[in-house]
C-alpha cells in the first residue's frame, strides 16, 4: 500500500528564517512525487513535480528536491504570504491505464511577521 | 493557465436533498477528472476517477449510487450527491488533467453542509 507522510504537522517560522519540509513515501512504482500548496477553504495549488532522485526544482523561495524515499522542500527566507498548508503527493500506475495521486497530511506553514 | 473552476463553493441544504456539483477546466481539455473528500486536518481522499465518455471507477468504499458522476465532455464533470445525509458533510474538491503525464489542477473546493 502506497504511502506518504509529511513532517512536521505544523511550523512556525519567524519572517526571513529558513526550514525544510519532509516527506517521506512508500510507493510501487513511482510515476512522480508532486507538492502541492494548500489555503484555507481552497483547493490545492500545484507546485512541483518531481521524477527521479537527485532531481531538484525552484520557484521563487521554494526549492523541491528528491530521493529515492522522500522530498523535501525547502522554504528560504520566508514571507507572511507563504503561510499555507504544503501537501506532498505520489502517483503510481493502477493498472488500465489508471494513475492515481496519495496525499500526505499536509504541513501547516505559518510565517510570523 | 490550467484554471479547473467548480461550483458552487457552498452550499447548505436539508437532509434528503440531492446536490449536484460541477467541475469544468476552463482553459484546458481534461482527459481525465478525479473527485476528493477531505475532512479537516486530513489528507485529500480520492473517491473516484472519471474518463471522458466512460464510466467513473470508484474507490473501495465509496457508494457509486450515492455519488454519482458524469463526465460528459473534455471540459465538464458533475458529481450527484443524492438523498444527501448530515454525514454527507464535507469539502468536496475536483481536479482535472490533460494528460498521464500532466499534474492534477484543482478547483477551489465546495463546502458541503447537510442539516
Amino acid at each position: 500500500e502506497d504511502q506518504v507522510t509529511q513532517s512536521p504537522e505544523a511550523l512556525r517560522l519567524q519572517e526571513g528564517e529558513s526550514s525544510s519540509l519532509n516527506c517521506s513515501y512508500t510507493v510501487s512504482g513511482l510515476r512522480g512525487l508532486f507538492w502541492y500548496r494548500q489555503d484555507p477553504g481552497k483547493g490545492p495549488e500545484f507546485l512541483f513535480t518531481l521524477y527521479s532522485a537527485g532531481e531538484e526544482k525552484e520557484k521563487e523561495r521554494l526549492k523541491a528536491t528528491l530521493t529515492k524515499k522522500e522530498s523535501f522542500l525547502h522554504i528560504t527566507a520566508p514571507k507572511p504570504e507563504d503561510s499555507a498548508t504544503y501537501l506532498c503527493a505520489v502517483r503510481a500506475f493502477y493498472g488500465a491505464g489508471s494513475y492515481q495521486l496519495t496525499f500526505g497530511k499536509g504541513t501547516k506553514l505559518s510565517v510570523i511577521p | 493557465g490550467a484554471v479547473v473552476s467548480q461550483h458552487p463553493s457552498w452550499v447548505i441544504c436539508k437532509s434528503g436533498t440531492s446536490v449536484k456539483i460541477e467541475c469544468r477546466s476552463l482553459d484546458f481539455q481534461a482527459t481525465t477528472m478525479f473527485w476528493y473528500r477531505q475532512f479537516p486536518k486530513q489528507s485529500l481522499m480520492l473517491m473516484a476517477t472519471s474518463n471522458e465518455g466512460s464510466k467513473a471507477t470508484y474507490e473501495q468504499g465509496v457508494e457509486k449510487d450515492k455519488f454519482l458522476i458524469n463526465h460528459a465532455s473534455l471540459t465538464l464533470s458533475t458529481l450527484t450527491v443524492t438523498s444527501a445525509h448530515p454525514e454527507d458533510s464535507s469539502f468536496y474538491i475536483c481536479s482535472a488533467q490533460s494528460g498521464g503525464n500532466q499534474p492534477q489542477h484543482f478547483g477551489d473546493g465546495t463546502r458541503l453542509s447537510i442539516l
